[in-house]
């Protein structure tokens, strides 16, 4: 059971245009939930997280919007750049010491020019 | 600061070779983790270590794999006998039980691109 679903697959936006990334969760004990953004060669590397106490958190052109009652959040990226071309993790954990994250299957992102 | 180091990059083997992979967390970080990244499964995880004991390794696949930390300062994923279908990318990271909430921050390494053949 896939416990932390993304969607779509992929995305292609414009630059300037804003990408919106979906995740949902099926655990109502995740109470952290991490972006990780990956290059190709590279690993993964926190974005930008948010905890399940708060409905959206801002860091600036990122932004989570969070619905505990569904269990749903997004990621939107306004401004898009071709540099944000890559794909982003959807994570989440029960949050508490070193607890594991359990990821989802990531969205590619391309930014055209 | 170097970051997680993973070695080699890039790792060929035959069918039936064993094949160690080796991981180098950020100094002071007390927590590692193994994970797996396939096109077909995603991030999986695979196991993690907390000041060098083993903490859970309930993502690892339950022959063939093994995974030590034998000091603070790297971790080791070994598997034997390897098959096609454990070709992937295999990423370490390492977290700081600093601040509260900063334990869970994961600093990848490049991650070690296993090809079986």
């Amino acid at each position: 059971q896939q416990q932390v679903r993304q969607s779509p697959q992929s995305l292609t936006v414009w630059e300037g245009e804003t990408a919106i990334l979906n995740c949902s969760y099926e655990d109502s004990t995740f109470n952290y939930f991490p972006w990780y953004q990956q290059f190709p060669g590279e690993g993964p590397a926190l974005l930008i997280s948010i905890r399940s106490v708060s409905d959206k958190k801002e860091d600036g052109r990122f932004t989570i919007f969070f619905n505990k009652r569904e269990k749903k959040l997004s990621l939107h990226i306004t401004d898009s750049q071709p540099g944000d071309s890559a794909t982003y993790f959807c994570a989440a954990s029960a949050g508490g010491s070193f607890n594991k994250l359990t990821f989802g299957a990531g969205t590619r992102l391309a930014v055209c020019p | 600061n170097a970051g997680v180091i993973q070695t080699p990059r890039h790792k060929v083997t035959g069918k039936g070779q064993e094949a160690t992979l080796w991981c180098e967390p950020i100094s002071g970080h007390s927590a590692v983790f193994w994970y797996r990244q396939t096109i077909v499964q995603g991030l999986e995880f695979l196991t993690y270590f907390r000041n060098q004991a083993p903490i859970d390794d309930s993502g690892m696949p339950k022959e063939r794999f093994s995974a030590q930390m034998p000091n603070q300062s790297h971790s080791t994923l070994k598997i034997q006998s390897t098959q096609p279908q454990d070709s992937a990318v295999y990423l370490c990271a390492s977290s700081f039980p600093g601040q509260k909430f900063s334990n869970e921050r994961l600093f990848f390494g490049h991650g070690t691109k296993l090809s079986v053949l």
